[in-house]
């Protein structure tokens, strides 16, 4: 059975300071990974996938994500925060895709940007 | 393109009645998902769909959840009858590539 871990469920950091958003999976065949953005009281928006190929893979907002086999890790990171990017980002492991079977997500990570 | 629509936005209503959540899909997409949000346990898959076949149901709390999709273009969520603990956020997402999932704005419901 597939499953995420997320370190820390409120992680804060100054505006400017680098993001870095801790995920762990795990997973019985080679996952498909993603992490989504949720803004208060809306949808989930995806940020960034792996599939294949490239380990570092790059989203939208200036965020990122490097997959690593051997730690089984896929974190999150951000050069420089803004205040903007304040909101609960969750990690997300298929099997198959994300579109062939349904996706399990980590508890999620409240990222708060202090001024 | 509108997104995944889903309606109502907000329900509340009172234990032992009857709840229909919908969705509707963004068009071409060809599989549907139903999750389940809520500060105990997270986001939860209750079940998807590909071609509006339902292909895995396991995550379907209780007998008291349903849920259908007669065409391409619409699905439900039923709870009947609802219960206080069935209250959280209920999301459908769409896909047609396999690769993102496409989530609609939620249906926050309270039952009382």
């Amino acid at each position: 059975a597939q499953s995420v871990t997320q370190l820390g469920s409120h992680v804060s950091v100054s505006e400017g300071a680098l993001v870095l958003l801790r995920c762990n999976y795990s997973s019985s065949v080679p996952p498909y990974l993603f992490w989504y953005v949720q803004y208060p009281n809306q949808g989930l928006q995806l940020l960034l996938k792996y599939t294949t190929g490239a380990t570092l893979v790059k989203g939208i907002n200036g965020f990122e994500a490097e997959f690593k086999k051997s730690e089984t890790s896929f974190h999150l990171t951000k050069p420089s925060a803004h205040m903007s990017d304040a909101a609960e980002y969750f990690c997300a492991v298929s099997d198959k895709g994300g579109g062939a079977d349904g996706l399990t997500f980590g508890k999620g990570t409240h990222l708060i940007i202090q001024p | 393109d509108a997104g995944v629509i889903q309606s109502p936005r907000h329900e509340v209503t009172e234990m032992g009645q009857e709840v229909t959540l919908r969705c509707k899909p963004i068009s071409g997409h060809n599989s549907l998902f139903w999750y389940r949000q809520t500060m105990m346990r997270g986001l939860e898959l209750l079940i998807y769909f590909n071609n509006n076949v339902p292909i895995d149901d396991s995550g379907m709390p209780e007998d008291r959840f349903s849920a259908k999709m007669p065409n391409a273009s619409f699905s439900t969520l039923k709870i009947q009858p609802s219960e206080p603990r069935d209250s959280a956020v209920y999301f459908c997402a769409s896909t047609g590539n396999y690769n993102e999932q496409f989530f609609g704005p939620g249906t926050r419901l309270t039952v009382l």
